[in-house]
């Protein structure tokens, strides 16, 4: 069946630093891909998405692109704040925005 | 424009009990589906209702059901509560119609079994 894989944390930067968290992915067919971000003691938070190979979703400074040949889809910052530090889930779904398969998540500690 | 709702907050019971997880969609979202993430994990998909029927189902047993009703809401179900079932349980909400946008997340509702 179809499943995510995260690298383990908790991933700890100084603020400022530049930010990488692997995500490959195992999918039958042709997933679109996303990562969500939970803050303590709330839900999920959509960061972005891409659903086809080869886009690239961003934002707030979050950037990941959709590699099929490497089923990856690694999300990465260039600097990170204090106010990153949260759980970053990887996800995909395989039949358009519906059920959705997500990874162990990753935790981010950003330190002033 | 109110976001996914879950109701309640928190709750604990102890084995043996039966619970009942209610949930509001976002406003123009017709299917809802419910996640179980317990503690240090991904969330795992449990369920999702569209039209008022179970569409698609995880992998989890019978003693975990499910209700839509007319208005979209939902109603999460889970009998002969288990201390394994102690987790933070999430309603996500999407539109069967709308193609190619994303699930909409609730805050979940934190059951502890005792």
């Amino acid at each position: 069946g179809d499943s995510v894989t995260q690298m383990e944390g908790p991933v700890t930067l100084s603020e400022e630093a530049f930010l990488t968290i692997n995500c490959t992915y195992t999918a039958t067919g042709y997933p679109s891909l996303f990562w969500y971000v939970q803050y303590p003691g709330e839900g999920l938070q959509l960061l972005l998405k891409a659903t086809k190979a080869d886009d690239k979703g961003s934002n707030k400074g979050f950037e990941a692109t959709y590699r099929k040949e490497t089923t990856s889809f690694h999300l990465e910052k260039g600097s990170v704040q204090v106010s990153d530090s949260a759980v970053y889930f990887c996800a995909l779904s395989e039949e358009g925005f519906q059920k959705l398969v997500f990874g162990t998540g990753t935790r981010l500690l950003v330190s002033p | 424009d109110a976001g996914v709702t879950q109701s309640p907050t928190h709750l604990i019971k102890t084995r043996g009990q039966q619970v009942t997880l209610r949930c509001s969609p976002k406003s123009g979202h017709d299917t809802v589906s419910w996640y179980q993430q317990a503690l240090g994990q991904g969330p795992q998909f449990i369920f999702q209702y569209y039209e008022e029927e179970e569409r698609q189902r995880g992998n989890f047993p019978d003693r975990f059901s499910g209700h839509q009703f007319p208005n979209y809401s939902s109603e999460l179900n889970v009998n002969a509560l288990l201390l394994g079932d102690s987790a933070l349980y999430l309603c996500a909400s999407s539109s069967m119609i709308v193609s190619n946008q994303p699930q909409h997340f609730g805050d979940g509702t934190r059951l502890s079994i005792l």
